[in-house]
């Protein structure tokens, strides 16, 4: 079955500085990862990782995908307020199948 | 905003009734995902539908069943409801499901269940 697994489940943080969220897979003949944001309802998508040690980079985030020790990093870096979220991480395989992990919720304090 | 809608945007029902939610996909986007979101916990996957045909299942039981039309809208059907239904319902859709493609989520259905 596959399985993805998402640490720490919680961190609170202070303004200004830098997080990294890990998500660790097993997912048979695996596709992609990809990370979203959830704050309210709708996820909002982030990153997609296909290959292996390309950084993908929006602004402060970042994200890096390891195939070979099957994990992945979301980094943050100068958080503020907004970044207050819940950051889920998906996996997906050949098997058709979509796996999130359980997410970590991120608090960002003034 | 995504462009995928979703209705009702919330919904309390009783155990052992029945239940439609709808999704309305972005046009052209040909794959439709449903998801279960418990409080406090990630989206676990129930279905996906490509081209109005079930493409790949979760973990749950055939009570859970859908259906995808050619107008990119689509329904999840959760027949003799039970307490542990109560969630979130997210609908996602993506390009072609065979390439690894983003999902653009809908906005969710609250279903209680009493």
């Amino acid at each position: 079955e596959d399985k993805v697994v998402q640490s720490p489940l919680s961190l609170v943080v202070h303004e200004g500085d830098t997080v990294t969220l890990n998500c660790s897979y097993e997912v048979t003949n695996f596709r992609s990862l990809l990370w979203y944001k959830q704050e309210k309802k709708a996820p909002t998508f982030l990153f997609m990782l296909t290959s292996s040690g390309i950084e993908k980079k929006s602004g402060r985030l970042s994200s890096i995908l390891d195939k070979k020790e099957l994990f992945s990093i979301l980094n943050i870096t100068a958080t503020q307020t907004g970044d207050s979220a819940i950051y889920l991480c998906e996996a997906s395989g050949s098997a058709r199948q979509l796996t999130f992990g359980s997410g970590t919720q991120l608090t960002v304090l003034p | 905003e995504t462009g995928v809608t979703q209705s009702p945007t919330h919904l309390i029902k009783t155990r052992g009734q029945q239940v439609t939610l709808r999704c309305s996909s972005q046009s052209g986007h040909n794959t439709v995902s449903w998801y279960q979101q418990a409080l406090g916990q990630g989206p676990q996957f129930i279905f996906q539908y490509y081209r109005e045909e079930e493409n790949g299942r979760g973990n749950f039981p055939p009570r859970f069943s859908g259906l995808q039309f050619p107008n990119y809208s689509s329904e999840l059907n959760v027949n003799a409801l039970e307490l542990d239904d109560s969630a979130l319902y997210l609908c996602a859709s993506s390009l072609e499901w065979e390439s690894a493609n983003e999902q653009f989520f809908g906005p969710g259905t609250r279903l209680t269940v009493l």
